[in-house]
């Protein structure tokens, strides 16, 4: 049964700095990882979608990387602001199938 | 990118109605579509599975008797609490594939439906 991890699971930064958010899935298997936002009481926002075949996707001032191999992602912000300040959950798919969430990572990112 | 749009969006209900919640996939046909639950500051987690013109398929442990889903369109998808007690209350989101056929790739969410029983 495939678990994913999220380290750390809360982060408090001064705005501006530079940020990594770690994810660890234990089935390589897998078809695709995805990281999403989540807001206080809100809904899911995709932030970057990786394909298995993929090692990074860029996004504005987000890059997310995969090594399938050795089961890890990261999701790196750059020049953190407050508005970034939400639950980053990261998500593994296999082939049709439902996502696998981790438990998020809480950031909070000070003015 | 694809939209996936949710009904209603709050609800608030007494203790042992029925709650139907709407899944609805608006530019793109899914043939399966996925339904989460989230409880308080605790990741998503599959409820069950709905197939298109199929039964759904639930995980262990949710009672398929008491979340009925019924995925009667491509872009339609319904779950429905029934006889709902305090301990359904959660926030409760689908989702669905945009691709067609046999494969999909991106899931993309709807904005998740707060149930509340008194």
């Amino acid at each position: 049964k495939q678990e994913v991890t999220q380290i750390p699971a809360a982060l408090s930064v001064p705005e501006g700095e530079n940020l990594v958010l770690n994810c660890s899935f234990t089935d390589s298997a897998i078809y695709n990882l995805q990281w999403f936002r989540q807001d206080p009481g809100k809904g899911l926002t995709s932030l970057l979608l990786i394909q298995s075949s993929q090692r990074e996707q860029t996004s504005g001032r987000l890059n997310a990387s995969l090594d399938k191999s050795s089961g890890r992602s990261t999701l790196y912000i750059a020049a953190s602001q407050p508005g970034d300040s939400a639950t980053y959950l990261c998500a593994v798919a296999r082939r049709r199938r439902a996502l696998t969430f981790g438990s998020g990572t809480r950031l909070q990112v000070q003015p | 990118g694809a939209v996936v749009s949710q009904h209603p969006s709050r609800v608030i209900c007494k203790s042992g109605t029925s709650v139907k919640i709407e899944c609805r996939s608006l530019d793109f046909q899914a043939t399966t579509m996925f339904w989460y639950r989230q409880f308080p500051k605790q990741s998503l987690m599959l409820m069950a599975t709905s197939n298109e013109g199929s039964k759904a398929t639930y995980e262990q442990g949710v009672e398929k008797d008491k979340f009925l889903i019924n995925h009667a369109s491509l872009t339609l998808s319904t779950l429905t609490v029934t006889s709902a007690h305090p301990e359904d209350s959660s926030f409760y989101i689908c989702s669905a594939g945009s691709g067609s056929g046999t494969s999909y790739n991106e899931q993309f969410f709807g904005p998740g439906t707060r149930l509340t029983v008194l």
